[in-house]
């Protein structure tokens, strides 16, 4: 059953600390999208990248986030430092050759 | 205005009921419309994929485009209390490009 796999699945942190959410997309798919979803914005798209290198960063806050692809089987989204308005759920979600996605579990963030 | 828009809801029905949601959109370059149902506290799960105008139907579940009103919807048959979830549209120009999200309509199908 190929899923896309996100952790941790909650982090609780204060603010001003580093925060590292890890999500291994679907074995062979070479897309990944990073989103963020609040309930007064909904998913918001913050990067994506195909083949491992990166596309499109626009919606994120360059100034403290950060997306990387270490590998195929791993995409990183770094938070430093971190904000309460940070808080919010956090979507990986990939494809292949296809504008389908599918998505992980995703990570609650709380920062206090 | 947004590129999607998407009536939040919620929308409440009796079990059984015929369910319709709908999204409307601007940009004329959409070619791909999908469904996705998120249930709480678990990602989005793609649903129904359309391409172009027409109907598409999988089961209880009817997708149609219209793309000269830009306007899509989804139908859902003989509801169930299992039906309840946030339901959100998305679209996309085609591979390459990104897909837009609607905000989401929650439907909630009282047993």
């Amino acid at each position: 059953d190929a899923r896309v796999t996100q952790t941790p699945r909650h982090k609780v942190t204060e603010m001003g600390q580093e925060v590292t959410m890890r999500c291994q997309p679907i074995l062979g798919h070479n897309t990944v999208f990073w989103y963020r979803q609040t309930m007064m914005q909904g998913l918001e798209l913050l990067a994506y990248f195909r083949n491992r290198a990166p596309l499109d960063d626009s919606g994120m806050p360059k100034d403290r986030f950060s997306a990387e692809m270490p590998d195929a089987t791993l995409a990183t989204l770094k938070i430093q430092p971190s904000e309460p308005r940070d808080s919010a759920v956090y979507f990986c979600a990939s494809g292949f050759r296809s504008v389908e996605q599918f998505f992980g579990p995703g990570t609650r963030l709380t920062v206090l | 205005q947004k590129e999607v828009e998407q009536d939040p809801g919620p929308l409440s029905v009796p079990e059984g009921a015929i369910v319709s949601l709908n999204c409307t959109y601007s940009n004329s370059a959409f070619q791909y419309f999908m469904w996705y149902r998120q249930y709480s506290r678990k990602g989005p799960e793609l649903l129904m994929y359309t391409y172009s105008s027409g109907n598409k139907e999988d089961g209880r579940f009817t997708a149609q485009v219209d793309k000269s009103s830009k306007y899509i919807s989804l139908f859902i048959r003989d509801s169930q209390p299992s039906d309840s979830a946030t339901y959100l549209c998305a679209m996309s120009a085609g591979y390459g490009n990104k897909l837009v999200f609607g905000a989401g309509t929650i439907l909630r199908v009282k047993s």
